[in-house]
């Protein structure tokens, strides 16, 4: 069974930083691209992240780029999202998500989700 | 603004038929297959529908996707009220080196 478990979120002060976690069990996880999408209620769900199997290869957001970074530890079978500088339109629910290819990529597990509030 | 957009809401009784919509462009769903995903309240997302009409294990019959052009539907038949969730369309974009875009989502209401 594909698992995959969140870990980090919490309560931060604008301009502070987190690490998010992502626990994954169940598949190959280095032959796997991972993805962060974050939800909000405003806005819905937004792509945040992506990298790729051996963590060569990273894209973001413009609205995050420059300042989160995603990478991976493939012998931990675990993706992380490290968050430098946040404001408070970060606030969301952030969910870690498996990249799968079928014709086209597309998401096909998601984890729990784990809340970032960035407020003073 | 979601890239994908879908109607806000969408209703409908037991054992009716309830289609959602979602619209899209050249760059995403005009290229790709759509995927829908539900989320019952305070869950996270599941996938539904994947490659515009394949169903994964575990998802009833009574959900079907289908795709024409740069636009897609979801459809339930057999309206239940566990189906009451919301659902997001998405699909890959090839706008600045790929990635996905989902729909505002749709909020399914059984009357």
């Amino acid at each position: 069974e594909v698992q995959l478990v969140e870990s980090g979120g919490g309560l931060v002060q604008p301009g502070g930083s987190l690490r998010l976690s992502c626990a994954a069990s169940g598949f190959t996880f280095s032959s796997s691209w991972m993805y962060w999408v974050r939800q909000t209620p405003g806005k819905g769900l937004v792509w945040v992240s992506r990298i790729n199997s051996d963590g060569s290869s990273t894209t973001y957001a413009a609205s995050v780029k420059g300042r989160f970074t995603i990478s991976r530890d493939n012998a931990k079978n675990t993706v992380y999202l490290q968050m430098n500088s946040l404001r408070a339109e970060d606030t969301a629910i952030y969910y870690c998500t498996r990249l799968t290819h079928s014709g086209s990529y597309y998401v096909d597990y998601w984890g729990q989700g784990t809340l970032v509030t960035v407020s003073s | 603004q979601s890239v994908l957009t879908q109607p806000p809401s969408a209703s409908g009784t037991p054992g009716q038929r309830v289609t959602i919509s979602c619209s899209g462009s050249s760059s995403n769903i005009g290229s790709h297959t759509v995927n829908w995903y539900q989320q019952l309240p305070e869950t996270a997302p599941r996938l539904l529908i994947y490659s515009n009409n394949q169903r994964p294990s575990g998802v009833p019959d009574r959900f079907s996707g289908s795709k024409s052009g740069t636009s897609a539907s979801l459809a339930i038949s057999g309206l239940q009220s566990v189906d009451e969730a919301d659902y997001y369309c998405a699909a890959w974009d090839d706008s600045l080196n790929g990635f996905v875009v989902f729909g505002g989502g749709t909020k399914l209401t059984v009357l």
